[in-house]
């Protein structure tokens, strides 16, 4: 069955300090992974998208990475932001781009 | 570039009754999603279409949802008869051609509440 499970389900740190956000996945046949930041009340943004073939895509002080071996993916964010308190979903695509399979998301709380 | 719009953005209806969502994709997406957000989980697709056809609906529960794509444009999703467990956010998003690395652009949802 086509999974994504993400890790860990909340966190809170303080402004400035860093993180990382893990996400394991038992999709197949892998397209892509992709990273989405959802704010509360609207709708998910897309963070980074990346295929099999990369292993490390980076949006300003967002960077994740891909182990395809292990299907694991990371997010990593730098010097957070008040505004980087949202949810953060993975989501993997299967068979060429279709059937897209969401976790459940980390809720990131970012504190003064 | 205008986001993907839907109304309304909330609802409260009561169980039984029947209720509709709308939904207008960017200019020129071929493809467009409806998904269903249960509060502390991710979204769930419940149907994709290609222009006005159906590409993707077997999460959607049909005996009680249905959705349209009339000329391949606007799409409107109903629920008919609703049931306390319908509510969440009802998400809509599009994409352009469909090579499999499109991006997905979100509108903000329709958060519907069934007493």
């Amino acid at each position: 069955k086509n999974q994504v499970e993400q890790s860990p389900q909340s966190l809170i740190i303080l402004e400035g300090k860093n993180c990382t956000l893990q996400c394991n996945y038992t999709v197949s046949p892998f397209s892509n992974l992709r990273w989405y930041k959802q704010d509360t009340g609207r709708g998910p943004v897309s963070l980074t998208i990346m295929t099999f073939s990369e292993n490390t895509k980076s949006n300003g002080r967002y960077t994740a990475t891909l182990d395809a071996d292990t299907k694991q993916s990371s997010l990593h964010i730098t010097a957070s932001q008040l505004s980087d308190s949202a949810s953060y979903i993975c989501v993997v695509s299967a068979f060429y781009g279709q059937n897209f399979v969401f976790g459940p998301g980390t809720r990131l709380s970012v504190l003064p | 570039e205008a986001g993907v719009a839907q109304s309304p953005r909330y609802k409260i209806i009561e169980k039984r009754q029947s209720v509709a969502f709308w939904c207008n994709p960017i200019s020129g997406h071929a493809t467009l999603y409806w998904y269903q957000q249960i509060l502390g989980q991710g979204p769930k697709l419940l149907i994709q279409f290609q222009n006005n056809g159906v590409v993707d609906d077997s999460q959607l529960p049909k005996d009680r949802f249905s959705a349209e794509r009339l000329k391949g444009v606007d799409s409107t999703l109903k629920i008919q008869p609703a049931k306390l467990e319908d509510s969440a956010v009802y998400l809509c998003a599009s994409s352009g051609i469909r090579t499999g690395e499109e991006t997905q652009y979100f509108g903000p949802g329709t958060r519907l509440l069934v007493l």
